[in-house]
């Protein structure tokens, strides 16, 4: 059972570029989420969503960032126009059904974005 | 102030101590995590609780809700545990998201 995938690993844009980061959720994981560690910070959430559906975007900066999940293939989250602010590591974890008291998250290894 | 909080830092060892990493949190929660964060980059869930304690290995986790904290504790500490551990919780009613310490930096050494 592969674990959570995310490619790519490395990314190199130019400001004003866009970035495309896609995350493969594990098998039968219907839950995913976006976090942001910026340079030196800790861990940051972004977005929550499930197929389909974005549940809670309350990470995510208000211009530039989408993100979406669709019914088939594997999460994306998108930067449009990148700055070089934007230059972080992003994690996509994945988990199954929510439980009551929540459901242990699997991480995948990262996307490693450098704006130049 | 940071909804989570961990001490120390930064926490250097010798092979064979006993570490102890502390989280504490000023929110009501459903569960916390512990996750390990190697020097690659790569994260790894350690533990999920929401009460008393879990252990794996050399790894024993412990949460008490109504202090409010958690303690991760490593025994007999070896290199290969040289990692940055984080601390996150999932706060009531917020389907799961989770909001993180800032991590605490172990080195162990020969």
């Amino acid at each position: 059972n592969a674990g959570v995938m995310q490619n790519p690993r490395h990314l190199v844009r130019r400001r004003g570029q866009e970035a495309r980061l896609r995350c493969s959720p594990m098998k039968g994981h219907s839950h995913v989420y976006w976090y942001r560690q910026l340079p030196e910070e800790g861990l940051k959430f972004m977005v929550y969503l499930q197929k389909e559906n974005i549940i809670d975007e309350s990470g995510m900066p208000k211009e530039r960032f989408s993100a979406e999940f669709p019914k088939e293939g594997p999460s994306i989250l998108r930067i449009q126009q990148v700055v070089r602010g934007d230059s972080a590591a992003y994690f996509c974890a994945s988990s199954p059904q929510i439980l009551g008291g929540g459901n242990e998250q699997f991480f995948g290894p990262g996307t490693r974005l450098t704006v130049l | 102030k940071n909804e989570v909080e961990q001490s120390p830092q930064n926490l250097t060892a010798q092979e064979g101590e006993f570490i102890t990493i502390n989280c504490s949190y000023s929110v009501g929660i459903s569960a916390l995590h512990w996750l390990q964060q190697h020097p690659g980059g790569g994260i790894v869930s350690l533990f999920m609780l929401s009460s008393g304690k879990k252990k794996h290995g050399r790894l024993i986790a412990t949460i008490n809700i109504q202090e409010k904290h958690s303690s991760l504790h490593i025994t007999a500490s070896h290199p290969r545990d040289s990692a940055v551990y984080i601390c996150a919780v999932t706060h009531t009613g917020t389907a799961s998201k989770l909001t993180f310490g800032t991590g605490t930096r172990l080195q162990v050494t020969l």
